[in-house]
Order: structure tokens, then sequence, then C-alpha cells
């Protein structure tokens, strides 16, 4: 069974750092396209960042040069470093699987989601 | 790309058909996938590559589109359809989502 359990939410102040952790189960991280989505308390949806099979990773304009995907195959646990957090990233963060064998079959497998607020 | 929803919510009844629409300010061909969200759950994809029925989704509902204009219909609603549906496209990063739909009781 494909499962995905994100840890490493929590309290922070702004300007620090935080990574978050999704470990994969039932699948290989570097099988597949994987994202991370976050979603504030009372708001929608809010794609962040995807890490191709190949390596490529790409961003949402508000994350970029703050935020880093990446993934340990040994560990198979996919990544989000945030750094220079900002109260507007208060959410809960998911990571998600694009279903295979093709990326735009959209995102079938979520975890749970860990919480993350920045706040002083 | 950016992703508009209508409408932002409705009212509806059991038995009832609901339409929603998904607009993407430019073209995506046809790389859009619909998903339903209940309070306090992860979202759950029903509808990918704008037509295509995720397995085990009901048949009830239903996708259609391209290019630019999008639809989610529900034939008949179930008390265990009022939830948030969202959009997202896939033709392109950043994988933008829409804005979502409320389908309530009415």
């Amino acid at each position: 069974e494909v499962q995905l359990v994100e840890s490493g939410g929590g309290l922070i102040q702004p300007g620090g750092s935080l990574r978050l952790s999704c470990a994969a189960s039932g699948f290989t991280v570097s099988s597949t396209y994987m994202s991370w989505v976050r979603q504030a308390p009372g708001k929608g949806l809010e794609w962040v960042s995807v890490i191709y099979s190949g390596g490529t990773t790409y961003y949402t304009d508000s994350v970029k040069g703050r935020f880093t995907i990446s993934r340990d195959t040994s560990k198979n646990t996919l990544y989000l470093q945030m750094n220079s957090l900002r109260g507007e990233d208060s959410a809960v963060y998911h990571c998600a699987t694009h279903q295979v064998p093709y990326y735009y079959y959209g995102l079938d497998v979520w975890g749970q989601g860990t919480t993350v607020t920045v706040s002083s | 790309i950016q992703l508009t929803q209508s409408p932002s919510s409705l009212s509806a009844s059991v038995g009832d058909r609901v339409t929603i629409t998904c607009r993407a300010s430019q073209g995506i061909s046809g790389y859009l996938a619909w998903y339903q969200q209940k309070p306090g759950k992860v979202p759950k994809l029903l509808i990918y590559i704008a037509s295509t029925l995720q397995s085990g989704v009901p048949s009830r509902f239903s996708g259609s589109g391209f290019g630019t204009d999008f639809t989610l219909t529900i034939s008949s609603l179930q008390p265990e359809d009022f939830a948030t549906y969202y959009c997202q496209q896939l033709n392109s990063s950043p994988f933008t989502f829409g804005p979502g739909t409320k389908v309530d009781i009415k």
C-alpha cells in the first residue's frame, strides 16, 4: 500500500527555518513526480513545489529562493527545506504523489499533512 | 497559469444536477484534474486529464473540456458529495489550483 507520512512542522518565528519530511512506503520516491501542497487555515489548496523523477524542481513564485525540495532515495523520503519563513507560510503542508505513469494524471496519494505556524 | 472557478459556492439539494466551471488563463490542453475535499480530510482525486474518472469514483461524477474551459458535473447530488471542489492544471509548472467551489446543502 502506498503511504505518505509528513513530519517536521511546528511553531517557528518569522525569519526562521524548518525542514519538512515526507516518508514514503509502497513505492520509491524517485520513481514518480512528487509535490508539496499547502493549505492555510480556512483557505484553499496552494501548490508549492514539485520534484520530477529526473530531479528537476519547480516552485510557486512566493517561495522561490526560500524553499528547496529534495529527496533521499536511501531513506525513501521527500523533504521541503523552508528558510526565511513568513506569516503567510503558515499552513498545513501535504506531500503528494503524481499518479503514474504520467505526472499529468493528477495527485492520487496524499499525506495527512504537517502544520507549520509562523508567529512571534 | 491562473485558474478561476465558478461559482465560488452553491447550495443544492440531494438529487440535483450540479455543474462547476474552471477556466484557465491560457490553454492547458486537457491537463486538468478535479479534487473533492471534505472538512478535515485530504483532497481526493476525482477526475484527471479533464474527463477520465479516477478508479473508485462514482459514475455520477463527470468532467469535460479542453483548452481553457472545463466543467465538473455531478449528475445527481448525494449527501456524501457536499464538499469543496478544486481544479488543478498540470500542463506546466507551477501546477496551480483553482480557488475552490463549496457545495453545501440547500
